[in-house]
């Protein structure tokens, strides 16, 4: 298996833009996570999905964030419009089911700045 | 409120020696926790996990414990080499399963030669 795969890796775009992100989990895994990291705040979950279904979004900092995961096997996360205070590190990660390991297997993340 | 904290920031020791690196939480009763390693660029990586009713875990040169009365994880690299330099992340699973994690900002190791 290739992990889980983020795209893209870096993306530069300016204050009022639309960014989507995207990530691809690991066959089989139950759960996906959308994470956000800065070197104030760390590694802050925005929400997380079980088989598809979104379980906690109080992590998603505002209304300009959404979230979706269409089926098992891929994810998105949107910013409309995005400002320069979202700029940070999204990293997306799965897990297996309670059948399995409570390991996270985290994406390479993708690196957003908001000019 | 709800914390959970790593000892510093950064940390900066002798290649061959012990690196204990500290994490305390307050106002969390963790089922689990978890240990991560990060390097610049990439992703965490998980190395270990620990129950609430486990003292100590090993793998390899690593240890970690987990005090519930002191609220504390220690985690240890034994004979610490330059490639042991990361970021590592100490993470709670607050129940047994289903749930996310929450997560210490880390502590950066640098393992000198």
């Amino acid at each position: 298996d290739a992990g889980v795969i983020q795209s893209p890796r870096h993306e530069v775009t300016e204050m009022g833009q639309e960014v989507t992100l995207r990530c691809k989990p690991i066959s089989g895994h139950d759960y996906l996570f959308w994470y956000r990291q800065t070197m104030m705040r760390g590694l802050e979950l925005l929400i997380y999905f079980n088989n598809n279904v979104p379980i906690d979004d109080s992590g998603m900092p505002e209304d300009r964030f959404s979230a979706k995961m269409p089926n098992a096997s891929f994810s998105t996360l949107k910013i409309q419009p995005s400002e320069p205070r979202d700029s940070a590190v999204y990293f997306c990660a799965s897990r297996a089911g309670t059948s399995g390991s409570n390991e996270q297997f985290f994406g390479p993340g993708t690196r957003l700045t908001v000019l | 409120s709800q914390k959970i904290e790593q000892n510093s920031e950064a940390l900066n020791i002798q290649e061959g020696k012990t690196a204990t690196l500290t994490c305390n939480y307050t106002n969390y009763s963790p089922a689990y926790l978890q240990w991560y390693r990060q390097d610049p660029g990439r992703g965490p990586v998980f190395l270990l996990l620990i129950r609430e009713n486990e003292k100590e875990k090993r793998k390899e040169r690593l240890k970690v414990t987990f005090d519930t009365t002191l609220k504390q994880s220690l985690f240890h690299i034994t004979a610490s080499q330059p490639a042991d330099s990361a970021t590592y992340l100490c993470a709670l699973e607050l129940n047994s399963g289903n749930t996310p994690l929450v997560f210490g900002k880390g502590t950066r190791l640098s393992v000198i030669a």
